[in-house]
């Protein structure tokens, strides 16, 4: 399995952010799909995640700016951020949420992009 | 949202060394604990999920322990490949949250 993120790597304040992951290797059923970021010198953030049939799951810190949503046919997942700001620049990951029952139920990260640099500046 | 605490920020260590890092819950997490590689240039990887599972292809001297707010990873004998910087991550309540990480230098 193989995720590849694409999009601008500048976007002006204000203006809204839009990120695609191709994934190749494997359908885009049956999992869950996420975004996470990294701020220049800062922590990983989850930004969300979005099922195979749509259904949606966001960080409240975002959840007012965020949609997030799936191109069956392309094998993508897209990641839409409005209004953003200078706080919004970050290496912006995507990958593949794994649930397993056999270990008690347990959601984890088993893929990822290598993430691409989105920068917020006029 | 629970917050997560690693120690150290930074280690220095050798190859052959056996190495720990530490991971703290603010709350109970149960054992929803994943580990995670980042390497420069490389997608991350992950490590280590549910405290203690051990994913396929993941060398055998990685391991993890733990349970409610306190776990470990533990490298058993460092290799060059496995200077990195390490993150631990929770999954047992939304949002999921992650430590500030682990830098591993030689």
């Amino acid at each position: 399995v193989q995720l590849q993120e694409s999009g601008p790597g500048l976007v002006k304040p204000s203006e809204t952010l839009s990120l695609t992951c191709s994934v190749s290797g494997n359908s885009l059923s049956g999992f869950y799909w996420s975004w996470i970021r990294q701020p220049p010198g800062k922590g990983l953030e989850w930004i969300g995640y979005i099922y195979s049939t749509g259904s949606t799951t966001y960080n409240p810190s975002v959840m007012s700016r965020v949609t997030m949503s799936l191109d069956m046919s392309k094998n993508q997942f897209s990641l839409k951020l409005s209004s953003v700001t200078a706080a919004d620049t970050a290496l912006y990951y995507c990958a593949r949420v794994q649930y397993d029952v056999y270990s008690g139920g347990s959601y984890y990260i088993d893929y990822w992009g290598q993430g691409t640099q989105v920068t917020v500046s006029s | 949202d629970i917050h997560m605490t690693q120690s150290p920020t930074s280690l220095s260590a050798s190859v052959g060394d056996r190495v720990t890092i530490t991971c703290r819950a603010s709350q109970n997490i149960n054992r929803y604990l994943n580990w995670y590689q980042f390497r420069p240039g490389k997608a991350p990887q992950l490590l280590i999920y549910a405290t203690s599972y051990l994913p396929n292809g993941v060398p055998p001297r990685f391991s993890g322990s733990g349970s409610g707010t306190d776990f470990t990873l533990t490298i058993a004998s460092l290799q060059p490949e496995d200077f990195a910087t390490y993150y631990c991550q929770q999954s047992d309540t939304n949002p999921l949250t992650f430590g500030q990480g682990t830098r591993l230098e030689i």
